[in-house]
């Protein structure tokens, strides 16, 4: 099915360790975004990319890295893993970078660090 | 920045029952988007809003864009217990950074 697959699901890190989440998107999205769910807290904004060769920071990067490696695929990366990141983290993308026709999400990863 | 206000920020009903919800924002958008977010599940896209007074449905769901351009309204009619999730709101405007901004959601349960 057409959408945005995220991998892994599930992921338990020890502090200090590094990981990178996978997302990939095969609808011809131009802009891809990473957030954040924790609760109560809503959605929040880790990093987006606008369009293929460019990135930009969001409400709360620190942390983070992220890669556009091409107009499918967006990484997330964690150097080096604080419990403070223990989250669910979902890709979204959508076809301009104004979000006027909405955001297709992924169905997440839930990363635990202890 | 833009900050959007999404109430109620949970709401528990018997099955049957009518469910409202809204966001308010400091800033003007100009698109309103509405989804619902399934138990294990990222959002999904149930309505979007295009116009200042725009009144659209998609089954017992209905949604309007508020005149001021503002606030946008989430009615569910006769609810059922498939209606469980989290909604919620979403704004952008053409404008800006680009970057959208979602409400912090509306939990809803509905016992049978």
């Amino acid at each position: 099915n057409a959408g945005v697959t995220q991998t892994p699901k599930f992921q338990v890190l020890k502090t200090g360790q590094s990981m990178t989440l996978q997302c990939a998107q095969d609808m011809n999205h131009n802009s891809m975004y990473w957030y954040r769910q924790d609760p109560g807290m809503g959605l929040r904004l880790i990093y987006y990319s606008a369009s293929e060769g460019t990135t930009d920071k969001g409400e709360v990067p620190n942390g983070y890295n992220v890669s556009r490696l091409n107009k499918r695929e967006f990484s997330l990366r964690l150097e080096s893993a604080a419990p403070s990141q223990t989250s669910v983290y979902f890709c979204a993308s959508t076809i301009t970078p104004s979000g006027r026709y909405g955001y297709t999400f992924g169905s997440g990863t839930r990363l635990t660090v202890v | 920045g833009q900050q959007l206000n999404q109430s109620p920020q949970s709401m528990f009903i018997q099955e049957g029952e009518d469910v409202s919800m809204n966001c308010t924002s400091s800033s003007i958008f100009n698109t309103w988007l509405w989804y619902k977010q399934d138990p294990g599940e990222g959002p999904v896209l149930l309505i979007a809003l295009y116009k200042a007074g725009e009144l659209t449905s998609n089954g017992r769901l209905t949604a309007q864009f508020g005149i001021t351009r503002k606030d946008s309204f989430l009615n569910i009619s006769a609810s059922i217990p498939s209606d469980v999730g989290i909604y919620f709101c979403a704004g952008s405007s053409s404008g800006g950074s680009y970057i959208p901004t979602f409400g912090r959601g509306t939990s809803l349960i509905v016992h049978p």
